[in-house]
């Protein structure tokens, strides 16, 4: 069975400081890991993705995250934030090599920008 | 655009009552999921399909029933609603093959039972 675990429920950060946002998985096979934002009184929408290949991947907005399958982490980064970035962000996993696979969430961190 | 729909977005019931939420996609995704959201608690998957005629129970399958007779729908049915059934519930979808955890989110229906 999968977990995912975020270590932090509430990361305030200042405007412009660099934030990161841990998380940690849990499985007994390889896995795809996702991270979504949940911006306020929305559904949540796809912010990055490692399926393959390069262990960093980057979305549009500037954020980024690291893969390391020793660690079993998924780690978010970015070096400045924006008010803007103020949402929920969730850690999720799913199985590799199946057509078929329900996705885990965790259960979630709160970034709150502070001007 | 295809996109994910979800109905009512808001509901207010009264415990005992029976409840159906709809959920319709026009991805012609055949993986549809339904979770809900509490405070503390992330999402939390409820149940699944993987096509039609498929459902599979989640973590949290007490009290809700699914049914998927078509590609586009999943409707989750509370049988009998209770006050712990009082969140927010997200539908989602997605493709098969790596693409499978790529969801696509509707935009949520709040559910309180009183």
């Amino acid at each position: 069975a999968q977990s995912v675990t975020q270590l932090d429920s509430q990361v305030p950060v200042f405007e412009e400081a660099p934030v990161e946002l841990r998380c940690n998985y849990s499985s007994s096979v390889s896995v795809y890991l996702f991270w979504y934002v949940q911006y306020p009184n929305q559904g949540l929408q796809l912010l990055l993705k490692y399926l393959s290949g390069s262990t960093l991947v980057e979305s549009i907005n500037g954020f980024e995250a690291e893969f390391n399958k020793s660690q079993t982490s998924f780690h978010l980064r970015k070096p400045s934030v924006h008010i803007s970035d103020t949402a929920e962000y969730f850690c999720a996993v799913s199985e590799r090599d199946s057509s078929a696979s329900k996705i885990i969430f965790g259960s979630g961190t709160r970034l709150s920008i502070r001007p | 655009d295809a996109e994910i729909t979800q109905s009512p977005r808001h509901k207010i019931t009264e415990t005992g009552r029976q409840v159906t939420l709809a959920c319709h996609q026009t991805w012609n995704h055949n993986n549809m999921f339904w979770y809900r959201q509490d405070l503390g608690h992330g999402l939390r998957l409820i149940h699944y399909s993987y096509g039609v005629q498929d459902t599979n129970k989640g973590e949290v399958s007490d009290g809700y029933s699914v049914s998927r007779s078509n590609t586009e729908d999943l409707p989750l049915t509370l049988e009998s609603a209770a006050s712990s059934q009082t969140s927010v519930y997200f539908c989602a979808s997605s493709s098969g093959g790596p693409r499978a955890g790529e969801l696509f989110f509707g935009e949520g229906s709040r559910l309180t039972v009183l």
